[in-house]
């Protein structure tokens, strides 16, 4: 069975400050990685994705996220915060017949100015 | 707009009634896919079809949900009978085939009183 844990339930950082938001994932083969931002009320915006190749991927609004097969994770990041990244984020696996994601419990970022 | 939507974005219903949900997903994606989200949770997956086919129910959380897609477009997601514990955000996605990312409507919120 997949799984994914978001360590972090509330992270606070300063305007301009940098981020990075963890995930672990458990799935027995290569995972299709995700993160996802929901603003208030709001449905989920896809940020990026790994499906294979480079471990670096790159997404929207300047955030990346690395994928570290040995460690099983794959953190977000971002090197200056915006006062509008304020948001919950979700990192979620999808099983390779893609017909579900699983998704962690979410860490709500707040910026401080 | 071309995103995925849902209809309606609130819904308010008294314990026992019936509710219907609909979601329009992005005009060329065969996969259409329902989540459930309760308060500081992540997305739960529910059910998901291909085409007009639904390929995987097991997941509905009991008999009183039942979602249909007749014609390969929009979907329908019925609840009967509600419970005060059904008071979520229902969320809906679409994606193009099995190896590609899910984008996520709005959402509908439902309250249970």
């Amino acid at each position: 069975a997949q799984s994914v844990t978001q360590p972090d339930i509330h992270i606070t950082v300063s305007e301009g400050a940098s981020l990075e938001l963890r995930c672990n994932y458990s799935y027995g083969a290569t995972p299709y990685l995700f993160w996802y931002v929901q603003s208030p009320g709001q449905g989920l915006q896809l940020l990026l994705k790994y499906f294979s190749g480079d471990t670096l991927v790159q997404g929207i609004k300047g955030f990346e996220a690395e994928f570290k097969r040995s460690q099983s994770s794959f953190n977000l990041r971002k090197p200056s915060v915006h006062w509008s990244d304020a948001a919950e984020y979700f990192c979620a696996v999808g099983n390779n017949a893609g017909n579900m994601l699983t998704f962690g419990g979410g860490t709500r970022l707040m910026v401080k100015p | 707009d071309t995103g995925v939507s849902q209809d309606p974005r609130h819904k308010i219903t008294k314990r026992g009634q019936n509710v219907t949900f609909r979601c329009d997903p992005i005009s060329e994606h065969n996969r259409l896919y329902w989540y459930r989200q309760t308060l500081g949770q992540g997305p739960e997956f529910l059910t998901y079809f291909q085409n007009e086919a639904q390929l995987e129910k097991s997941r509905l959380l009991s008999d009183r949900f039942s979602a249909e897609r007749p014609k390969g477009s929009f979907s329908t997601l019925e609840i009967q009978r509600t419970e005060q514990g059904d008071s979520a955000m229902y969320l809906c996605a679409s994606s193009l085939n099995r190896v590609n990312e899910q984008y996520f409507g709005p959402g509908t919120r439902l309250t249970v009183t």
